[in-house]
């Protein structure tokens, strides 16, 4: 069965960076786009950007574009989410999300991962 | 790109329904039939309810309904059922080639 297992929660100072991993399971790493999402405290779901598994290739948000890196490693079938510069702002959930090659809509979910930012 | 915006909330009975919409601009919701509807309960990872305007994935259930007219998005929920309380959520693909997401509604059943 398709399983997106994250990495664990982390708690940064301001100005630090994080990683965060996504390792997927039970079907064609490469043949699924990966997304990751945020869900801030009294916020909405907010779209961080997009990774090919198949080329590397990267979109992302306009809000994030300065200091975000999407990879893979596709020997592992693990997706990762770098945010540099952190401050209390991104203290969120961070969810990868797959999304079918040629559609647009993520049809399963990683179960999130906190990231806590402390001044 | 702004958020997609919904009602913050909105409730009803059970068996009774209930619609949310999502209203964007003619760069997401008005330019393409790529909406689809996301279901979170409180501290679980979100769940895809509806694909492409209308399709509902395998195991959701034929109560959800989606639909789109114009920079309007709607999903209704036909026979609302305890279950059904959660948060919910729009999203749109874009003419910039990226995603946004609605502001967010909580469904309460009464």
């Amino acid at each position: 069965q398709v399983q997106l297992v994250q990495s664990g929660g982390e708690m940064k100072k301001a100005g630090a960076s994080v990683k965060v991993s996504c390792k997927a399971s039970g079907y064609t790493f490469t043949s699924y786009g990966i997304s990751w999402v945020r869900l801030a405290p009294r916020q909405g779901l907010e779209w961080m950007g997009w990774i090919s598994t198949y080329d590397g290739t990267t979109r992302y948000a306009q809000n994030f574009r300065d200091r975000v890196t999407m990879t893979t490693d596709t020997s592992t079938n693990i997706a990762y989410m770098e945010l540099r510069s952190l401050t209390s702002d991104d203290t969120a959930v961070y969810y990868c999300a797959r999304e079918i090659v040629s559609t647009t809509y993520f049809d399963y979910w990683g179960p999130g991962t906190l990231v806590t930012v402390s001044s | 790109q702004s958020a997609l915006t919904q009602p913050p909330s909105v409730s009803g009975s059970p068996g009774q329904s209930v619609t949310i919409s999502c209203t964007g601009t003619s760069s997401d919701v008005g330019v393409y039939n790529r909406v689809s509807w996301y279901q979170q309960p409180p501290g679980t990872a979100p769940k895809l309810m509806i694909f492409e305007v209308n399709n509902r994935p395998s195991g959701v259930p034929d109560r959800f309904s989606g639909s789109k007219s114009g920079n309007t998005a709607s999903l209704t929920i036909s026979g609302l059922q305890a279950e059904d309380e959660a948060d919910y959520y729009c999203s749109s693909y874009t003419s910039r080639s990226t995603y946004v997401f609605g502001t967010g509604t909580k469904v309460t059943v009464l």
